[in-house]
């Protein structure tokens, strides 16, 4: 199993960033999956997920401004940041699962700074 | 929300030392409560699952009980591999949460 995010980087404030998670090694239209988000020296935070089915759950911190996807057939999964606040500054980790959290990409870090 | 309260925040023992981490959620979770380990500069990694179900690779030293609202992280003769950040989770409610973390450090 391997998860690899990628689309990080600085964005100013108001401003939107697409990250992506390439998944291999499992049959990925089979699980769910999450977006986990770590801001620098601090603790986990969940963010959103998606079943298999595609259905979607968010954080009330981020509902309205991120939207997760997933493409079964690319076997990745998205996430969508609209209108960044410098809170969202953190390491954006995905990770399997549709209890526990089995496996975790290495994550990508998003600074959102003027 | 359900929230996990770790203690303590910080943990400094001697290498060989057993040690229990806690977690005690605001409300009953039965056993979907699960446990991670996070090195620095590295992501997390699932160490126990349901409160007490062990994960293929993790070393046996790491062991885990509890229900309800209470819970229990032990780490048997601790080495210095062990130095790292331990979270617990919850999956018995939407949004899924985490506790604030256990940072074990080593004399």
């Amino acid at each position: 199993v391997q998860l690899v995010e990628s689309g990080g980087g600085l964005v100013q404030p108001g401003k939107s960033l697409k990250l992506s998670c390439s998944a291999s090694g499992f049959t990925f239209s089979n699980y769910g999956m999450h977006w986990i988000r770590q801001a620098p020296g601090k603790g986990l935070d969940w963010v959103a997920y998606i079943g298999s089915g595609s259905g979607t759950v968010y954080a009330d911190a981020v509902k309205g401004r991120f939207t997760i996807s997933r493409d079964n057939a690319k076997n990745t999964l998205y996430l969508q940041l609209n209108s960044l606040k410098s809170e969202d500054t953190a390491i954006y980790y995905c990770a399997r699962g549709d209890w526990y959290f089995d496996f975790w990409g290495p994550g990508t870090m998003v600074t959102v700074s003027s | 929300d359900i929230v996990l309260t770790q203690s303590p925040t910080t943990l400094s023992v001697t290498p060989g030392e057993t040690v229990s981490l806690s977690c005690r959620a605001s409300h009953s979770i039965g056993t979907n409560l699960h446990w991670y380990q996070q090195k620095t500069i590295e992501s997390p990694r699932l160490l126990i699952k349901s409160a007490s179900q062990s994960i293929s690779g993790i070393p046996s030293r790491f062991s885990a009980s509890g229900s309800g609202t209470d819970f229990t992280l032990n780490i048997n003769n601790v080495e210095f591999d062990d130095v790292s950040s331990y979270f617990c989770q919850q999956t018995q409610s939407w949004p899924r949460t985490f506790g604030g973390g256990t940072k074990l450090e080593l004399k």
